[in-house]
């Protein structure tokens, strides 16, 4: 089955500065690729998605890119905000009826 | 329109009890996630049920742990014998699979055995 790898685990930055997370995943079929955004108290909240049909995908200050030759995606969030402050996970799905298989999340402080 | 809704909010029971969590999905939503998230850590998935198709249950943890979908509506998370290692946060999530995939949270139901 589908196996989901994310980098780092933690993740500090100074405000302003751009933060970026890597992902990898092993089942070459996966054709949809979610980043989801927990905060403290809340269940995750999707912030930005993407397709294998894509390379890369822009929403305001997020960005995701995706290589399916390397099996890799990334988030990119740039001017980091001390808001963007909170575990971020990214995940992959082969087939519309195939459950989704998250990564181990991130926990990103952005530092005033 | 009501997003995905859990209940109750906050369980604390004695080790050995039996609970039951609560997933009210988004209304049409034919998929349904349960996960586990201990403090800190990551989205540990438990069952999946997908419109009338039998649910994947491969990430319960035990035979203590069930659910069900009745109706293909809300669905119940129920632990028997509860241990203190069950102590965690209970994620329901919903999804429209056909034509959207976005999972929707609900706020989840922290659980706390004594």
């Amino acid at each position: 089955g589908e196996n989901v790898e994310q980098h780092p685990s933690t993740l500090s930055v100074q405000e302003g500065d751009s933060a970026v997370i890597k992902c990898t995943y092993s089942d070459s079929a996966s054709n949809y690729f979610p980043w989801y955004k927990q905060e403290l108290g809340k269940g995750p909240q999707l912030i930005i998605d993407i397709r294998s049909n894509v390379g890369e995908k822009k929403d305001q200050r997020i960005a995701v890119t995706l290589n399916k030759t390397a099996k890799h995606f990334s988030l990119h969030i740039t001017e980091t905000q001390p808001e963007d402050s909170a575990v971020y996970f990214c995940a992959a799905r082969g087939t519309s009826y195939d459950k989704v298989i998250f990564g181990p999340g991130t926990s990103l402080s952005v530092i005033p | 329109g009501a997003g995905v809704s859990q209940s109750p909010s906050n369980k604390v029971t004695e080790k050995g009890k039996d609970v039951e969590l609560r997933c009210d999905p988004i209304s049409g939503h034919t998929a349904l996630y349960w996960y586990r998230q201990s403090l800190g850590q990551g989205l540990e998935f438990l069952i999946y049920f997908q419109g009338n198709s039998a649910p994947d249950k491969s990430g319960l943890p035990s035979d203590r742990f069930s659910a069900e979908r009745t109706g293909g509506s809300v669905s119940t998370l129920t632990i028997q014998r509860t241990q203190q290692e069950d102590s965690a946060v209970y994620l329901c999530a919903s999804s429209f699979q056909q034509g959207g995939e976005t999972q929707y949270f609900g706020p989840g139901t922290r659980l706390l055995v004594l």
